[in-house]
């Protein structure tokens, strides 16, 4: 089975604070992906990488860097955190392209910003 | 507006008895939809995924529709259970110039009751 783990399940930091979400995947995967998860809308992308040192912007990387050192590792970063960025964040991982591709999961980390 | 549509927004049942979710999109063009079960405070786990070529696929209680001609899916649960308690939500993938491309749902809240 896939397993994709997130480094916290909870997280409280302040405004200003420079945080660091980390993703771990077990299935030797190209691609990796964050995303954030917000009350009425849909799951955003933030930014994916599909290779090691490699990385693209999603559909909302304002504000959010990322790194990707090691295949099965991938960081997310706010370089300043802010109260707007209070929320739910998603890692996925997923072998690249092909008609069923399929994203897996991880358990998400709940951000809060004060 | 959101490319992939579901409704209602929420539902609560009676457990055992059966229901239908709805998932309309305009994303084109089209690769493949897939319904994800979400767990409060979880990720998102996949319940099924269908081509355009299929347009029935069931996964124990769970069996997903697509009409790729109206661009409509349903998710019906039949005998539901309390672990039935989620939210479910359908994604369309769309291939791009870029790769694969997800585009999800706000989600399907569902509560089954004793």
């Amino acid at each position: 089975d896939v397993k994709v783990t997130q480094s916290s399940r909870y997280l409280v930091k302040r405004t200003g604070e420079k945080v660091f979400l980390e993703c771990v995947q077990d299935m030797d995967h190209e691609n990796m992906f964050w995303y954030r998860q917000d009350p009425g809308l849909g799951l955003r992308l933030i930014y994916f990488s599909y290779d090691v040192k490699m990385k693209e912007k999603g559909d909302i990387p304002e504000g959010y860097s990322v790194s990707r050192e090691k295949k099965e590792r991938f960081s997310l970063i706010l370089e300043s955190a802010s109260t707007n960025q209070t929320s739910m964040y998603l890692c996925a991982s997923s072998l690249p392209g092909g008609v069923n591709y399929e994203q897996y999961f991880g358990p998400g980390t709940r951000l809060t910003v004060t | 507006k959101n490319q992939v549509e579901q409704s209602p927004q929420s539902l609560i049942i009676l457990e055992g008895k059966n229901c239908t979710l709805q998932c309309n999109y305009t994303v084109s063009p089209f690769s493949n939809l897939r319904w994800y079960k979400q767990d409060t405070g979880r990720g998102p786990v996949s319940l099924t995924i269908m081509t355009f070529s299929e347009n029935t696929k069931s996964n124990g209680r769970y069996t997903a529709t697509l009409d790729a001609d109206t661009k409509q899916s349903s998710l019906h649960i039949t005998a539901s259970q309390l672990s039935d308690s989620a939210s479910y939500i359908c994604v369309v993938t769309i291939l791009t110039g870029g790769g694969n491309k997800l585009t999800f749902g706000t989600g399907t809240q569902l509560k089954v009751e004793l």
